[in-house]
C-alpha cells in the first residue's frame, strides 16, 4: 500500500530565512511526487509535481523540490520565505492511471511565519 | 472562471440526520472526487468518479453515497449523520488522462460538524 509521511507537524521559521519540508513515501512502483498548499480556509493548490527526469523540480512561488529514490524522500526548500508562505503544505505520492486514480497525502506541515 | 464549487461552505448537523453536499465544477473534467481532511491525518479520499454513471470507493467510504449523472455534478450524501463524519469535505476534479497523476483542482471545502 502506499503511504506518505511529514514528520514535522509544525515548523516555525523566520521571514527571510530558508524552509525545508521533509517527506517520506512508500510506493511499489515508479512514483509520481507533489506538493500542495493550502492557505487558511482555502482549498489546495499544487505547488509542484515529479514524474520523472530531473530530480530538482522547480514550481510555483519559489518553491523547488528533490527527488531521492535511495531516501524515498521528496523535501520541499525554499530560500527566503515570505509570510505569505505562512500555510499548511501537503505531500502526496500516486502512480498512473492504472493504479486506481488513487492520491496518497501525507498528515501535512502547518508552516508558521515570524516577522 | 468558477472552477470547482462547493456548498455549503458549514453545516450543522445532529445525528442520524441525512444531507447532500454539492459539488459542481465548470472545467468539464471527466474525473471528480471527494476527500475529507482531518487533523494530523490528511486527506482522505472517500470516493471518485471518472465519468459520468461511473463512480467507486476510495479509502474511506462507508457512511458515504454518490452518483454522477452529469459530467459537471458530485453530490456526496451523508445519509445518517455520525459524529465521527465531523470534518472538512473536500471536492476535487481533473482531467481523465491526469487524475491518476494528481493534478487536482479543489473546492474551498466544506465544514460539516454532527453534534
Amino acid at each position: 500500500a502506499q503511504s506518505v509521511t511529514q514528520p514535522d507537524i509544525h515548523i516555525t521559521v523566520s521571514e527571510g530565512a530558508s524552509l525545508e519540508l521533509r517527506c517520506n513515501y512508500s510506493y511499489g512502483a515508479t512514483p509520481y511526487l507533489f506538493w500542495y498548499v493550502q492557505s487558511p480556509g482555502q482549498g489546495l493548490q499544487l505547488l509542484l509535481k515529479y514524474f520523472s527526469g530531473d530530480t530538482l523540480v522547480q514550481g510555483i512561488k519559489g518553491f523547488e523540490a528533490e527527488f531521492k529514490r535511495s531516501q524515498s524522500s521528496f523535501n520541499l526548500r525554499k530560500p527566503s520565505v515570505h509570510w505569505s508562505d505562512a500555510a499548511e503544505y501537503f505531500c502526496a505520492v500516486g502512480g498512473k492511471k492504472a493504479a486506481g486514480n488513487k492520491l496518497t497525502f501525507g498528515g501535512g506541515t502547518r508552516v508558521l511565519v515570524k516577522p | 472562471n468558477a472552477g470547482v464549487t462547493q456548498t455549503p461552505k458549514f453545516q450543522v448537523l445532529k445525528t442520524g440526520q441525512s444531507m447532500t453536499l454539492q459539488c459542481a465544477q465548470d472545467m468539464n473534467h471527466e474525473y471528480m472526487s471527494w476527500y475529507r481532511q482531518d487533523p494530523g491525518m490528511g486527506l482522505r479520499l472517500i470516493h471518485y468518479s471518472v465519468g459520468a454513471g461511473i463512480t467507486d470507493q476510495g479509502e474511506v467510504p462507508n457512511g458515504y453515497n454518490v452518483s454522477r449523472s452529469t459530467t459537471e455534478d458530485f453530490p456526496l450524501r451523508l445519509l445518517s449523520a455520525a459524529p465521527s463524519q465531523t470534518s472538512v469535505y473536500f471536492c476535487a476534479s481533473s482531467y481523465s488522462g491526469l487524475a491518476g497523476l494528481g493534478e487536482l483542482f479543489f473546492g474551498e471545502g466544506s465544514r460539516l460538524t454532527v453534534l
